[in-house]
C-alpha cells in the first residue's frame, strides 16, 4: 500500500517564476491538505481540498492556489515566487468522513527560490 | 484561533535517560492534540493523538503523552530514549468536527538529540 507521494523531491526556481508541486494521496483517502514548513519552523496550513474544491484556507496570499483531480491527487501552484517562499512543502491526505482525525504526510518537496 | 507553544527548542539527553518534551496550547473550544516526529529529510509521522477519553495516551516507539485540560498542556514522555529517537518533534492541535475536516496548527518543534 503506497503512502502519500510527492513530486518533485527538490526544485530550484528564480524569483518571479511559477511552480507546480504534485501530490498523490494514500490509497483510500479523498482529502488533501498542503502545508509550508520554513526552515526551523513548524508546518503552516495552506489549504485543504475535498471533492475537487478548496474547503479551508490558511493565511496565505492568492499567489498560492491549488487543484484536486477526480482521482484525488492534487497540485499546489505558486505564482510570482518570492525568496520567502523557499521552504519544504508537505502534502497530507486523510479520509474526510473518518473519525480517526489522522493525516498522513508525504516526504515533501524542497523548494529553493534564488 | 488556536496556538501551540513548544517550550524547548532543543533537548539534549543521554541514551537510556528519560525525556519530556513540553507542549502548551491555547484554544477557546475543545481541541484534538497530536504529536508528530520528523526525521531528517523526511515528512511527518504521527506518534500519538488525544481525541477524547483517557488523558494518558500511548503511542508508537514507547512514547506517551498526558492531556491536562486545566493546564492546557500535552507533554510527551519516554522513560528511556535510544539514539534512534534523535529527531524533530512537533506538537499540533486541531479544532474540528465530523471526521477529517480539520486543519492542524503546529508548534515550532523541539529537536531531541540523544547522545551515547
Amino acid at each position: 500500500d503506497a503512502g502519500v507521494t510527492q513530486s518533485p523531491t527538490h526544485l530550484i526556481k528564480t524569483r518571479g517564476q511559477q511552480v507546480t508541486l504534485r501530490c498523490s494521496p494514500k490509497s483510500g483517502h479523498d482529502t488533501v491538505s498542503w502545508y509550508q514548513q520554513a526552515l526551523g519552523q513548524g508546518p503552516q496550513f495552506i489549504f485543504q481540498y475535498y471533492e475537487e474544491e478548496e474547503r479551508q484556507r490558511g493565511n496565505f496570499p492568492d499567489r498560492f492556489s491549488g487543484h484536486q483531480f477526480p482521482n484525488y491527487s492534487s497540485e499546489l501552484n505558486v505564482n510570482a515566487l518570492l525568496l520567502g517562499d523557499s521552504a519544504l512543502y508537505l502534502c497530507a491526505s486523510s479520509r474526510r468522513l473518518r473519525s480517526s482525525y489522522e493525516q498522513y504526510f508525504g516526504p515533501g518537496t524542497r523548494l529553493t527560490v534564488t | 484561533a488556536q496556538s501551540v507553544t513548544q517550550l524547548d527548542s532543543q533537548v539534549p539527553v543521554f541514551e537510556e535517560a528519560p525525556v519530556e518534551l513540553r507542549c502548551n496550547y491555547s484554544s477557546s473550544v475543545s481541541v484534538y492534540l497530536f504529536w508528530y516526529v520528523q526525521y531528517p529529510n523526511q515528512g511527518l509521522q504521527l506518534l500519538l493523538k488525544y481525541l477524547s477519553g483517557s488523558t494518558l495516551v500511548k503511542g508508537i516507539n514507547g512514547f506517551e503523552a498526558e492531556f491536562n485540560k486545566s493546564q492546557t498542556s500535552f507533554h510527551l514522555r519516554k522513560p528511556s530514549v535510544h539514539i534512534s529517537d534523535t529527531a524533530e518533534y512537533f506538537c499540533a492541535v486541531s479544532v474540528g468536527s465530523g471526521g477529517s475536516n480539520y486543519k492542524l496548527t503546529f508548534g515550532k518543534g523541539t529537536l531531541l538529540t540523544v547522545n551515547p
